[in-house]
């Protein structure tokens, strides 16, 4: 049985600090990774993909990719209010058009 | 460009009745999946359509649920008869191709009584 895990959280930090999610998979094979938010009552929308090993920066967005450990990560810099949410990872499963995700990570940020 | 858009957001309806959820993909995607979201179970893939054909509806609870792709552009997901534990959010997502991110739609909440 292929698995996502995810603290679930609630993670809180202070506004401005920097808030780091993480993510690890069980599969070896997998290939793609993504990182989906979700606010309450929302639908999950996309904040950042990433496929080779290394970082993947996106404004205050990184995504950390270690295959070898088998985990990625999320680091949102300068963390905001408006960042409070919770945040999926999600991993290909057998074919590339199937996802097995994580339950979540809830990220409160203080003001 | 719109984005994946589903009807109705909301449903209520009694045990027993008949419910049917409507997808619009965006366009030129070719790869549409049905999601069921719950707190217990979190997100749980359905099934999913290539080109209007079904690949894997191994999520598919059970015999009360299927789906419907009739053209590129909509698809639906009936549940009859409808029972409380399908309460939950049904999400619609579509993808231009393989391992490409999903785009999701803004979900309908199904309340069976």
């Amino acid at each position: 049985q292929k698995e996502v895990e995810q603290n679930s959280g609630p993670l809180s930090v202070p506004e401005g600090a920097i808030a780091s999610l993480n993510c690890t998979y069980s599969d070896r094979g997998s290939q793609s990774f993504f990182w989906y938010r979700q606010y309450s009552g929302k639908s999950p929308e996309l904040i950042m993909f990433i496929y080779s090993n290394g970082d993947k920066e996106d404004g205050r967005f990184t995504a950390q990719l270690n295959k070898a450990s088998q985990y990625v990560s999320l680091l949102i810099r300068d963390s905001q209010p408006s960042d409070s949410a919770t945040y999926l990872c999600a991993v290909n499963g057998d074919s590339n058009y199937q996802l097995i995700w994580g339950a979540g990570t809830k990220l409160i940020i203080k003001p | 460009d719109a984005g994946v858009i589903q009807s109705p957001r909301h449903e209520v309806t009694e045990m027993g009745q008949e419910v049917t959820l409507r997808c619009k993909p965006i366009s030129g995607h070719d790869y549409l999946f049905w999601y069921r979201q719950t707190m217990m179970r979190g997100l749980e893939l359905l099934i999913y359509f290539n080109n209007n054909v079904p690949i894997d509806d191994s999520g598919m609870p059970e015999d009360r649920f299927s789906a419907k792709m009739p053209n590129a552009s909509f698809s639906t997901l009936k549940i009859q008869p409808s029972e409380p534990r399908d309460s939950a959010v049904y999400f619609c997502a579509s993808s231009s191709r393989p391992n490409s991110p999903l785009h999701f739609g803004n979900g309908t909440r199904l309340t069976v009584t």
